[in-house]
């Protein structure tokens, strides 16, 4: 069946640092692929999305591109922010039309 | 703005109590969704529902129900609460023509089952 498998957390860096989160994905079709970024205390929000091949989601300085032929999605970010901490959630919009998570990154930054 | 609200932030119940989690949301969405959420598994989907009194079962519904009787309300029910319940549980929803993908999420409830 459809997975999502992104990078074990935590990852902490200081701050300005390039970040890349990986993730790579199983799929039959070609699904919609997402970002979600979920602060402290909150639930989950869209941070960027893709829907075809070669197709580049961005928001907030973040970016992820769509890439078939390795069924990936990594994300990435140039100088991160104290205020980019939060747990990253790599997701597919599933061929069953529902969205599969990954198990979720945690991004700590020091200052 | 776009608003879910859940019921509780923290509840903490007893092994086989009935547990009611109530999401509300005022955007006029179609779809309703019931995630848990656990460390190292990421969110599970346990119940969605594509309109009023409609439910459709999602990966990890056993021991689980749900009622959506008005369009903005979809509750989860535990029947009978067990320690392995204890967890996250995060509510959503979507807009039909928004697709599933877009989908906003409340604060979430923790639930803590002794």
């Amino acid at each position: 069946g459809d997975s999502v498998t992104q990078m074990e957390g935590p990852v902490t860096l200081s701050e300005e640092a390039f970040l890349t989160i990986n993730c790579t994905y199983t799929a039959t079709g070609y699904p919609s692929l997402f970002w979600y970024v979920q602060y402290p205390g909150e639930g989950l929000q869209l941070l960027l999305k893709a829907t075809k091949a070669d197709d580049k989601g961005s928001n907030k300085g973040f970016e992820a591109t769509y890439r078939k032929e390795t069924t990936s999605f990594h994300l990435e970010k140039g100088s991160v922010q104290v205020s980019d901490s939060a747990v990253y959630f790599c997701a597919l919009g599933s061929s069953a039309s529902k969205i599969i998570f990954g198990s979720g990154t945690r991004l700590s930054i020091r200052p | 703005d776009v608003k879910v609200t859940q019921s509780s932030r923290y509840l903490v119940k007893r092994t086989g109590e009935k547990v009611f989690l109530e999401c509300v949301q005022d955007m006029d969405h179609e779809n309703m969704f019931w995630y848990r959420q656990d460390p190292g598994l990421g969110l599970r989907l346990i119940y969605f529902s594509y309109d009023v009194k409609m439910k459709e079962k999602g990966d990890i519904p056993e021991g689980y129900s749900v009622s959506r009787e008005k369009k903005e309300r979809f509750s989860l029910i535990l029947e009978s609460a067990s320690t392995n319940q204890t967890s996250m549980y995060l509510c959503a929803s979507s807009s039909r023509q928004g697709g599933l993908e877009t989908q906003y999420f409340g604060p979430g409830t923790r639930l803590l089952v002794l």
